[in-house]
């Protein structure tokens, strides 16, 4: 099965901390994506990488960085946090072939306070 | 261009009961679409996909869809809902020319009644 583990299931940090999340799959998927979900606003995509070191902005790139230095992980990256990033944070993983399923993780809960 | 509709934002039946999700795209090329349940705290399973083979397509747990060009629509259904069925469901479209990107729908709440 494949399996896409992010490193937090809960996180909690202050207002202006650098917060860092990761994401390892396992399946050398070369398209990697990070998400955040907020109720009534649904799944945005926040950034995605389809190769080592490459990225590509999403819908709401803003006060977000991505790191890919293996293909196998996948790192966002909170320059700064704000109270208004707090929410769920879900990564994917895919084969880069148009069309294939993305594979989830179960999610990061982060509280910014 | 493609986008989603999922036309219900909450479905309740009884436990036994038959389920109907519906979902409706749009896409400017032949689409894959998918199916997704996300449990409350978890992340999203894939139910199912199709990519261009049968029109009908089984999933897991009981679930099936069917793929209707003329409609484009793609509505989930299962025969007999169970107490272990109630989560939100996600209708996916994915243009086979975009590398993997995909569009999301909004999600679905489906409560089983006992």
């Amino acid at each position: 099965d494949v399996k896409v583990t992010q490193s937090s299931r809960y996180l909690v940090k202050r207002t202006g901390e650098k917060v860092f999340l990761e994401c390892v799959q396992d399946m050398d998927h070369e398209n990697m994506f990070w998400y955040r979900q907020d109720p009534g606003l649904g799944l945005r995509l926040i950034y995605f990488s389809y190769d080592v070191k490459m990225k590509e902005k999403g819908d709401i790139p803003e006060g977000y960085s991505v790191s890919r230095e293996k293909k196998e992980r996948f790192s966002l990256i909170l320059e700064s946090a704000s109270t208004n990033q707090t929410s769920m944070y879900l990564c994917a993983s895919s084969f880069l072939q148009g069309g294939q399923p993305q594979h989830f993780g179960d999610g990061t809960r982060l509280s910014i306070l | 261009a493609q986008s989603v509709t999922q036309l219900d934002s909450h479905v309740s039946v009884s436990e036994g009961t038959p389920v109907l999700l519906r979902c409706n795209y749009s896409s400017s090329y032949s689409p894959s679409l998918f199916w997704y349940v996300q449990h409350p705290n978890k992340g999203l399973q894939l139910l199912l996909k199709y990519t261009s083979a049968a029109t009908l397509v089984k999933g897991i747990n009981g679930f099936e869809a069917e793929f209707k060009k003329s409609e484009t629509s793609f509505h989930l259904t299962k025969p007999s809902a169970h107490m272990s069925d109630a989560a939100e469901y996600f209708c996916v479209v994915s243009d086979n020319t975009n590398a993997g990107k995909s569009t999301f729908g909004d999600g679905t709440t489906l409560t089983v009644k006992p």
